[in-house]
C-alpha cells in the first residue's frame, strides 16, 4: 500500500522564487528520504531525514519533518529551471523494511 | 554513495519475448532492489534480491513473470518475461550500502522499456 503522499501533485513556479513540495505518512517510519527524477531518469537522493530530526539542509534544500503530523515537507530556495524535475518522498518503516514511494510532485520553474 | 549502472538503458521490444536488464554496483552490497514506474506515476517495488538467496517478490509481481539473478554482491539481472505492452515501464535498479546504518537507498539510471 502507498505510504507516502504528496502534494501538490504539480507546481509552476517563476525562477528565483521558492518551491514548497509536502509529503504525508501514514506509519511510523525509521526515516524520509526525498529524491529528485529528471525527465523519467533515474532517482537523485537528496536528503535523508531520520524520525528524531526535525530539520535539514542542504545547500538550497531545506527538508522538515513532523512526526505528530506524520508529514514532511522539502523546500526549495532560489529556485533554477535546472531544478525542473519529479520530486518524490520515501518512508522506510520502523524494521527497516518497507521503503515506499509517494506518488511525486512534477515541479516546473520557468525562466 | 553507490554508483550504479544499468543496461540497456533503454529498449524497443516485441510483444511475447523477453528482455534482461543488468545491474552493476561499484561496491559490494547486500540489499539490492528492483522498480518499475509506469508512465506517469510513481515507483513500485517488484522484489528484493538478496545474494545467496531467492529473491522476494512484492504482491502482484511472480518470479515466472520477472525473474531475477543475484550472481555476486556487485551484480544483478532482472528479466521482463513475455512482454506485453502493459510491461512498458522505467525499470530501475536500487542498492542500500551497508555502511549507510540509516538506509539511504541509491537509484540506477534506469532501463525505459517499450513494449509494441
Amino acid at each position: 500500500s502507498q505510504q507516502g503522499e504528496e502534494d501538490p501533485q504539480a507546481l509552476s513556479i517563476q525562477e528565483g522564487e521558492n518551491a514548497t513540495m509536502n509529503c504525508s505518512y501514514k506509519t511510523s517510519i525509521n526515516n524520509l528520504q526525498w529524491y529528485r527524477q529528471n525527465s523519467g531518469r533515474g532517482l537523485v537522493h537528496l536528503i535523508l531525514i531520520r524520525s528524531n530530526e526535525r530539520e535539514k539542509h542542504s545547500g538550497r534544500l531545506r527538508v522538515t519533518l513532523d512526526t505528530s503530523k506524520k508529514s514532511s515537507s522539502l523546500l526549495i530556495t532560489a529556485s533554477r529551471a535546472a531544478d525542473t524535475a519529479s520530486y518524490f518522498c520515501a518512508t522506510k518503516d520502523n524494521y527497516g523494511q518497507n521503503f515506499v514511494f509517494g506518488p511525486g510532485t512534477r515541479l516546473s520553474v520557468l525562466p | 554513495s553507490a554508483v550504479i549502472s544499468q543496461k540497456p538503458s533503454r529498449d524497443i521490444c516485441q510483444r511475447g519475448t523477453s528482455l534482461t536488464i543488468q545491474c552493476q554496483v561499484d561496491s559490494q552490497v547486500t540489499m539490492m532492489f528492483w522498480y518499475r514506474q509506469q508512465p506517469g506515476q510513481s515507483l513500485t517495488l517488484i522484489a528484493t534480491a538478496n545474494q545467496g538467496s531467492e529473491a522476494t517478490y512484492e504482491s502482484g509481481f511472480v518470479i515466472d513473470k520477472f525473474p531475477i539473478s543475484r550472481p555476486n554482491l556487485t551484480f544483478s539481472t532482472l528479466t521482463v518475461s513475455n512482454m506485453s505492452p502493459e510491461d512498458s515501464s522505467i525499470y530501475l535498479c536500487s542498492v542500500e550500502p551497508q555502511t549507510h546504518i540509516y538506509n539511504e537507498q541509491f537509484f540506477g539510471p534506469g532501463t525505459r522499456l517499450t513494449v509494441l
